[in-house]
């Protein structure tokens, strides 16, 4: 059975930083490529960011280029999202979500519970 | 960016009644290899997101067979054939063809 459990989500100042995890079990981690998808409070769903299963490929939303960073450790099954200069409109529910293999995107086929990052002096 | 516009935005609908929901896109949704990638997810209230529709008429395991996906290249459509109290929630399309991905608004279905 495929789980994603996300974890480190918190409240943080603005221009603070804080690092997402989702811990995957149940696939062949290496072989599927992952994203980060948020819903702001009452919000609709927003994709974040996107990472091949090699790691070696990335993708960003324009709202968090230059300040997020996706990455993965295939060695521990785990996803990272690093976020910096955090602002009052990161305020969201952090989802992490599966794809269906190494190099597809946009199908998100399984996700988490979600991780909540509130943003706010 | 594409732009994803679905409508209506909100659908009350009667138990047993069908219901449909349009996703129109600014650009084509088709692929330089052919394929077209439209995907429906359905949010129940309080729950994590789930996928009932890729490639905009696969079906995902599990899917009751009342859900179904049409249309091509800039129009697409999730029909239910007759909603269930269980169907209450937000769905939400999502295109895979272009750089950034991006969703639909969401439609809200409840029962009337």
């Amino acid at each position: 059975e495929v789980q994603l459990l996300e974890s480190g989500g918190g409240l943080v100042q603005p221009g603070g930083s804080l690092r997402l995890s989702c811990a995957a079990s149940g696939f062949t981690f290496r072989n599927n490529a992952m994203g980060w998808v948020r819903q702001a409070p009452g919000k609709g769903l927003e994709w974040v960011s996107d990472i091949s299963g090699s790691g070696r490929k990335t993708y960003y939303a324009d709202s968090v280029k230059g300040r997020f960073t996706i990455s993965r450790d295939n060695s521990k099954n785990t996803l990272y999202l690093q976020m910096n200069s955090l602002r009052a409109e990161d305020t969201a529910l952090y989802y992490c979500a599966k794809e269906p293999d190494s190099e597809s995107y946009g199908h998100l086929d399984y996700w988490g519970q979600g991780t909540l990052v509130t943003v706010s002096s | 960016d594409v732009v994803l516009t679905q409508s209506p935005l909100s659908l009350p609908v009667t138990l047993g009644q069908p219901a449909s929901i349009s996703c129109r896109s600014s650009q084509s949704l088709v692929f330089s290899d052919g394929i077209t990638y439209l995907t429906w997810f359905q949010q129940r209230p309080g729950q994590s997101p789930r996928r009932l529709i890729y490639k905009v008429s696969n079906r995902d395991s599990g899917v009751p067979d009342r859900f179904s996906g049409s249309g091509s290249v800039t129009d697409f459509t999730l029909k239910i054939s007759r909603v269930e109290a269980e169907d209450v929630g937000v769905y939400y399309c999502m295109q895979g063809t272009h750089w950034p991905l991006t969703f639909g608004q969401g439609t809200r279905l409840e029962i009337k």
